[in-house]
């Protein structure tokens, strides 16, 4: 089955950088990929999804890559404020397709002043 | 959160009672779905639903049951519950039939955090 990883470390960053996050799979070739944001106590909310044929997608400030080779997507927020301080979760299509979602544990990130 | 609500939103229990927890939404998507969410494993599928009285399992089963009987519902319940069962537990929709086609964007709800002592 696939397998998904996050880097469960914080990510720490001072507002108005870049801040990068990784989500790397392995085992299969799904044929997209999706983005969440978590606030505490409140469920996920859907952010992006990026196709396979797809190398980069953008919405306003945040940017995700896709890069099936690594098999690696790269979510970035440019210009980060203190509001976009959340856990970010990635999740991938089961192989083959269907509508099972598998999400990595998420990565949090802090936006400092 | 996209119409979708959840109930209780807190309940503390004792180990061995059952336990129904529900999901109602107000969008018409097709799919419903059940996760626990654990510090250390993230977001866990239980169980889904692809209709009314169509379901299936996902990774963490053991221990659960749901029902749908009408497009909006969606019940989760645990016959017996077991410490290892305290969790936050999110329902999930996705896939508006109005759609023709969709990539599974899910929409969840707000959360029942879920204690057996």
């Amino acid at each position: 089955s696939q397998k998904i990883e996050q880097n469960s470390e914080a990510l720490n960053i001072q507002e108005g950088k870049t801040a990068t996050l990784t989500c790397n799979y392995t085992n299969y070739s799904p044929a997209y990929l999706q983005w969440y944001r978590q606030d505490p106590g409140r469920g996920p909310v859907f952010l992006l999804l990026i196709r396979e044929n797809e190398k980069e997608k953008r919405k306003e400030r945040l940017k995700v890559t896709f890069d099936t080779t690594l098999k690696q997507s790269l979510f970035h927020i440019t210009a980060s404020q203190p509001a976009d301080s959340a856990t970010y979760l990635c999740a991938l299509p089961p192989e083959g397709g269907g509508n099972k979602l598998t999400f990595g544990t998420g990565t949090q990130l802090k936006v400092e002043l | 959160d996209a119409g979708i609500t959840q109930s209780p939103r807190h309940k503390v229990t004792e180990t061995g009672t059952p336990v129904t927890l529900r999901c109602h939404q107000t969008e018409n998507h097709r799919y419903m779905y059940w996760y626990r969410q654990d510090p250390g494993h993230g977001l866990r599928l239980i169980h889904y639903s692809y209709g009314v009285k169509d379901t299936d399992k996902g990774e963490v089963s053991d221990g659960y049951s749901v029902s749908r009987s009408k497009t909006e519902d969606f019940l989760l319940t645990l016959e017996s519950a077991t410490s290892s069962q305290t969790s936050v537990y999110f329902c999930a929709i996705s896939e508006s039939i109005h759609l023709a086609v969709s990539y599974n964007e899910q929409f969840f709800g707000p959360g029942t955090r879920l204690t057996v002592l």
